[in-house]
Formats: C-alpha cells, structure tokens, sequence
C-alpha cells in the first residue's frame, strides 16, 4: 500500500508570494492533518480535515489554510508569505479523525521563503 | 508555553544496552501521549501509544511508561541498535471532541546508538 504522498518535495518562494501544497493520503485513509516544523517552534499542528471539513485548527494567522476533496487528497495554501514560513511541512493522514488512530506522515515539503 | 516537554535534546548509548528518553507534559487534560521516530528527509514514523487510563504498554523491545502525578512518560527500547539512531518525538492528545486529530509535540530527543 502506498504511503503519504506529498508534492511538490521543495519549493522556493518570494516573500508576498503564495504557495499551494499537495497531499495524497493512504487510501482508505480518510482523516488528513497537517503539520509545520521549524528548527525553534519544533512540530506544530495547522488544521485537520475529515470528510471535506475541517474539524480542528492550530493558532496560525489566516494565511494558512487548507481543504480536502471527496477523494480524501488535500491541499494546504499559504498567502502572501513571509521568511517565518520557511519550514518543513508534513501531511499525515489516518482513518479516522482523531489521533488515537495513529497518524502516517509524508516525507514533507520543504519551502523555502527568500 | 510548551505543554510538552523533551528536556534531554540528545542521547547516546551502546548498542545492546537500554535507551530511555524521557518526556514531561503540562497540562492534565491529555488523552493519549504516542511516540514517533523520525529519521533525515523522511516524516515521522509511530512507534507506540499509551492512553491515560494505563500507566505501561509494551511493543517487542519498545515499552512506554506513564506516571499520571508526576507528569510524565519515558520509552524504554531495549536492546537497543544502531538502527534506533533518530530523532524521537513525544506527542499527545488534548482531550475533547474538538481536538480529535490535533497533536502536541515535543521537541524531540536525538538518540544515537553506537556499534
């Protein structure tokens, strides 16, 4: 079974710029979260989607957002970035909403805000 | 403010021998608290879970220990390899229906094991 599959690998932006994400989950997975990791904050929680909705949000500002498609795949965007948004971004999937249904994690992309 | 908290940054030990990491929380309202391991260029892998009604769950040479009163839980892996060489991150659950998919992350602990 193939695992998390997130596109692009790396990515380099301008500042003001935005991004888009991909992510393909597991199949049959139907729960999609995403993660951001930077050196000083460490792994930090940005949304989850279940189903199409999203039923949980992290505390980053509005320029983060995110949506799922009925086939689960999920996209986050990024507006008008800054250099603070350079980071690893990590999308896991699992098959029900909710962490006790162990998350299985992409190998991320890796933006680079210059 | 860090509800989780991965004091040790690095650890090193033997091959063969007992690794522990250790991992402190803050906030009394976790679920559950898993572990992953994480090697360069690749996300995180699970490794194993305790829900907070259990204070030990084991998992072949992996065991997780959980002290509800003293806030916190260690992985023992035993006998540990060379190959446990990564980076381990604690993580829990907040509970509440709205925090279903939302993990608390520590900062992780680099563990390597020497041949």
């Amino acid at each position: 079974k193939a695992g998390v599959t997130q596109t692009p690998r790396y990515l380099i932006k301008t500042r003001g710029q935005q991004v888009t994400l991909s992510c393909s989950p597991i199949s049959g997975h139907r729960s999609v979260s995403w993660y951001q990791q930077t050196p000083g904050q460490g792994l930090q929680f940005l949304f989850e989607y279940f189903s199409e909705t999203q039923r949980n949000k992290g505390n980053f500002p509005g320029r983060f957002s995110g949506r799922q498609f009925s086939n689960s795949r999920s996209e986050m965007n990024v507006s008008t970035l800054e250099l603070g948004d350079s980071a690893l971004y990590l999308c896991a999937s699992s098959l029900a909403a909710g962490g006790i249904s162990p998350l299985h994690f992409g190998n991320g992309t890796r933006l680079t805000v210059t | 403010d860090q509800q989780v908290k991965q004091n040790s940054p690095s650890l090193s030990v033997q091959e063969g021998r007992i690794s522990i990491l250790n991992c402190d929380y803050t906030n009394s309202m976790f679920d559950y608290f898993l572990w992953y391991k994480k090697y360069p260029a690749e996300g995180p892998t699970f490794l194993i879970s305790i829900s907070s009604i259990k204070d030990k769950n084991e998992d072949g040479r992996f065991t997780v220990f959980l002290n509800k009163s003293a806030k916190h839980l260690s992985l023992h892996i035993v006998p540990s390899q060379p190959g446990d060489s990564a980076v381990y991150f604690c993580a829990a659950i907040p509970n509440g229906s709205g925090n279903t998919g939302k993990l608390i992350f520590g900062q992780g602990t680099t563990l390597q094991v020497k041949p």
